[in-house]
């Protein structure tokens, strides 16, 4: 079985700032790592995802996440915050490599201030 | 290419009545899954259809069942509505079973039960 956590339910930073937002992920299998973000009233987009290879991933918009197992993270980051950034970011893991059954954390939301 | 298409996006009905919901996945796509959102449960997979079988199902009671078509095309109905059944219900469409898969939201369908 697979859970994940997110710890902070609501981030503010200021424009420009460094932003980080924390995952931490229960497998008993190698996971595989997603990071996703909602706007209002939309569905759901993929930033970036961790399958195998490079810890270090890179995704849309100037995010980037890298999977530690030791710490059993995926934190999620961007130098430096847009307004456009404002939104709810959620962390998911699935197990044996198919998207088809995610188990997400409880969100993040993120405000931007000017 | 068309993302994937959820109808109505939103919808209110009465305790009691059932509802049907639909999802056209992505041109190609075979794999359809749909997941609940709620601000006090987050997002929760209900279940997934691939080549018109159900092949995963969550923790849900079963008021709730889907069904998909030849043409990947899929509907979730849930029966004798309870006002706990609001919720935004995300569909998401991915390509296949192998590793390395990704899905695909629609923007959801809004369901009010009053």
């Amino acid at each position: 079985a697979q859970s994940v956590t997110q710890l902070g339910s609501h981030v503010s930073v200021s424009e420009g700032a460094l932003v980080l937002l924390r995952c931490n992920y229960s497998s008993s299998v190698p996971p595989y790592l997603f990071w996703y973000v909602q706007y209002p009233n939309q569905g759901l987009q993929l930033l970036l995802k961790y399958t195998t290879g490079a810890t270090l991933v890179k995704g849309i918009n100037g995010f980037e996440a890298e999977f530690k197992k030791s710490e059993t993270s995926f934190h999620l980051t961007k130098p430096s915050a847009h307004m456009s950034d404002a939104a709810e970011y959620f962390c998911a893991v699935t197990a044996g490599g198919s998207a088809r059954q995610l188990t997400f954390g409880s969100g993040t939301q993120l405000t931007v201030l000017p | 290419k068309a993302g994937v298409t959820q109808t109505p996006r939103y919808l209110i009905k009465t305790r009691g009545q059932q509802v049907t919901l639909s999802c056209s996945p992505i041109s190609g796509h075979r794999s359809v899954s749909w997941y609940q959102q709620t601000p006090g449960q987050g997002l929760q997979f209900l279940f997934e259809y691939f080549s018109e079988t159900q092949r995963n199902k969550g923790n849900f009671p079963g008021r709730f069942s889907g069904r998909q078509f030849s043409n990947s095309r899929s509907e979730m109905n849930v029966s004798t509505l309870e006002l706990g059944d609001s919720a935004l219900y995300l569909c998401a469409s991915s390509y296949g079973q192998g590793t390395n898969t990704e899905a695909f939201f629609g923007q959801g369908t809004r369901l009010t039960v009053v």
